[in-house]
């Protein structure tokens, strides 16, 4: 069965301080792994998608990388409005489902 | 640029009632999708849907679920004898090449 970790649980950081979250999955194969970040009360906003590893993707102040084993999500100097819950997700190359993680609840304090 | 819609945001029914939830997926996709989330717990997979017919669902999806795409934009979740335990943010989603793209949510609370 596809299993997805996600640490930590929650993350506290001061205005631009960097951390990495990391998202740990075990598939028998993997098709895609996807980072989503959520709002209290709101649908997954679609962040990126990583397909093989080696594989990098950024976005503003987040940069995301893929291993065989796990993927880190990099914030680089984030902002109070990077505070949100950040879902690791994968699809498995049979079938058509996204596994989510548990989540990284991440809080920004200017 | 184009959102998954759904509605309604918010609806209460009574333990053994019928509801459907509605989704209006982006309008060049082709695979669809439910899923839903108790609070406080991860988002789970319940159904995905092409080319008219189910092509996947979780242990979640029994028979008090379906299903349908009534028309060329719409496609319904419906919960045939809501329970308690149905109580949550039910998400519809979205894809035409990889990406999936979710709804804002319809949080259905069953009293």
């Amino acid at each position: 069965e596809d299993q997805v970790t996600q640490s930590p649980e929650a993350l506290r950081l001061q205005e631009g301080e960097s951390s990495s979250l990391n998202c740990s999955y075990t598939v028998s194969g993997l098709r895609g792994l996807f980072w989503y970040r959520q709002d209290p009360g709101k649908g997954p906003e679609f962040l990126f998608t990583l397909y093989s590893a080696g594989e990098e993707k950024e976005k503003e102040r987040l940069k995301a990388t893929l291993t065989k084993k796990e993927s880190f999500l990099h914030i680089t100097a984030p902002k109070p409005e990077d505070s949100a819950t950040y879902l690791c997700a994968v699809l498995e190359t049979s079938g058509s489902r996204l596994t989510f993680g548990e989540g990284t609840q991440l809080t920004v304090n200017p | 640029e184009p959102e998954v819609t759904q509605t309604p945001s918010h609806q209460v029914t009574q333990m053994g009632q019928e509801v459907i939830l509605r989704c209006v997926p982006i309008s060049n996709h082709l695979y669809f999708y439910w899923y839903r989330q108790i609070l406080g717990q991860k988002v789970e997979f319940l159904v995905s849907f092409y080319n008219n017919e189910i092509s996947e669902k979780s242990e979640i999806f029994d028979d008090q679920f379906s299903v349908e795409r009534p028309d060329g934009s719409n496609f319904t979740l419906k919960i045939r004898s809501t329970k308690l335990e149905d109580s949550a943010m039910y998400f519809c989603a979205s894809t035409g090449s990889g990406e999936l793209f979710f709804g804002e949510g319809s949080r259905l609370t069953v009293l």
